[in-house]
């Protein structure tokens, strides 16, 4: 069965410039997580997409957006890039089930110059 | 609002000793309490969890953790430690009123085990 799946693994942009990053969670998982890891901050919540409803949000500006389709694949947005935005991102996936455990990806990491 | 603290930036023990990570949380509502790992570069693996029922919880690797309501702790031990047992360690929490899968992760544990 394959895992969480994340595209692109690295990427360099610079300030201002927006970036799109893909989550294809595990066949037959419907709850897609973003997280943001960073070394000062350590892991954030972003949201959570379940059947194509955002269904919690962290505390980020609205710079931070996503969307799940309908075969539960995810992307999320950042818009107008910040150098503190310079993070690894990591999606989780889970069965819709109370505190399921998530499956995490590698994770795509973001270097904003 | 939610909270974890993971008290020790790093915990250094010898291989075949016993290990213990330490976590307190902070939740309203009933806690839902986890571990992950994460190897250099990679996302994390999921241990254990803790959502009700028994407070000692056994997961991977022959990872456990004891659920204290009291302390509100959920600490993580293992009987004898391994050398590939070394990584970076969170605890996680969630809640019913927040939302089962927004979790709340500590600032991580960073465990070093020596040959």
């Amino acid at each position: 069965k394959a895992g969480v799946t994340q595209t692109p693994r690295y990427l360099i942009k610079t300030r201002g410039q927006q970036v799109t990053l893909s989550c294809s969670p595990i066949s037959g998982h419907r709850s897609v997580s973003w997280y943001q890891q960073t070394p000062g901050q350590g892991l954030q919540f972003l949201f959570e997409y379940f059947s194509e409803t955002q269904r919690n949000k962290g505390n980020f500006p609205g710079r931070f957006s996503g969307r799940q389709f309908s075969n539960s694949r995810s992307e999320m947005n950042v818009s107008t890039l910040e150098l503190g935005d310079s993070a690894l991102y990591l999606c989780a996936s889970s069965l819709w089930s109370p505190a399921g455990e998530l499956f995490f990806g590698e994770g795509s990491r973001l270097t904003v110059l | 609002a939610q909270s974890v603290a993971q008290p020790e930036d790093q915990v250094n023990v010898a291989e075949g000793n016993p290990l213990t990570v330490k976590c307190t949380y902070s939740v309203s509502g009933n806690p839902y309490l986890f571990w992950y790992v994460q190897y250099p570069n990679r996302g994390l693996q999921f241990l254990l969890k803790y959502i009700t029922g028994d407070n000692l919880v056994k997961g991977s690797y022959g990872f456990e953790a004891e659920f204290n309501k009291s302390q509100t702790s959920f600490h993580l031990k293992k009987p004898s430690a391994l050398v590939s047992d070394s990584a970076l360690y969170f605890c996680a929490v969630s809640s019913n009123r927040d939302g089962y899968n927004k979790l709340i992760f500590g600032a991580g544990t960073r465990l070093a085990v020596h040959p």
